[in-house]
């Protein structure tokens, strides 16, 4: 069965601090991943995509990784902000794109 | 000059009626979806479209139908809803990109039905 699992669930953290957010998938043959940024009342917004090929990638303070024979992915956030806080969605894809789990996410707080 | 607009933002109705969510977009991309995303935040595809075509139907009751105009529309209309039917309803389209499909979202519409 396709699955997407993300921990944690939630994460509170000060401002100005690192985390790392995970994501486990068995989403077969894998395509891509990609973790979204949801703030609440918004749509999701792409931070970073990855292939197969890619093991890490950056988008300004985000850097995601991935292992493909682990079939595992995790994001990490550097300084955090306070803008930070909001759900960290992994999602993956099948070849082809006729298979797209999104997972539940991980929210995050970010305090002063 | 939002990329992907859908309205309303929110709805709230009562049980049996029926409603619509109306979704654009502005990017020319072919295919547009609908998602639910409920109150586990779990993001289920519901439908997709490709150049007005249905191309994704995933198990949802046939209380939803959606219909797409033309290609930079596609709206969901809903029939006697139901309370499950509560959730945030997100709309998207896509393209084709390096990584294989990139999507851009909506803002989503917030239903509640009572």
């Amino acid at each position: 069965k396709n699955q997407v699992e993300q921990s944690p669930q939630s994460l509170i953290i000060l401002e100005g601090k690192n985390c790392t957010l995970q994501c486990n998938y068995t989403v077969s043959p894998f395509s891509n991943l990609r973790w979204y940024k949801q703030d609440t009342g918004r749509g999701p917004v792409s931070l970073t995509i990855m292939t197969f090929s890619e093991n890490t990638k950056s988008n300004g303070r985000y850097t995601a990784t991935l292992d493909a024979d682990t079939k595992q992915s995790s994001l990490h956030i550097t300084a955090s902000q306070l803008s930070d806080s909001a759900s960290y969605i992994c999602v993956v894809s099948d070849t082809g794109g006729f298979k797209t789990i999104f997972g539940a996410g991980t929210r995050l707080f970010v305090k002063a | 000059d939002t990329a992907v607009s859908q309205t309303p933002k929110y709805l709230v109705t009562q049980m049996g009626n029926d409603k619509s969510i109306k979704c654009e977009q502005n990017l020319g991309h072919d295919t547009m979806y609908w998602y639910k995303q409920d109150s586990k935040k779990f993001l289920k595809i519901m439908f997709s479209y490709n150049n007005k075509e249905l191309i994704i139907n995933e198990t949802v009751p046939n209380r939803f139908s959606p219909k797409s105009p033309d290609k930079a529309h596609l709206n969901l209309h809903i029939n006697s809803l139901e309370l499950g039917d509560s959730a945030v309803y997100f709309c998207a389209s896509s393209q084709k990109c390096r990584a294989g499909v990139c999507y851009t979202f909506g803002s989503g519409t917030r239903l509640t039905v009572v």
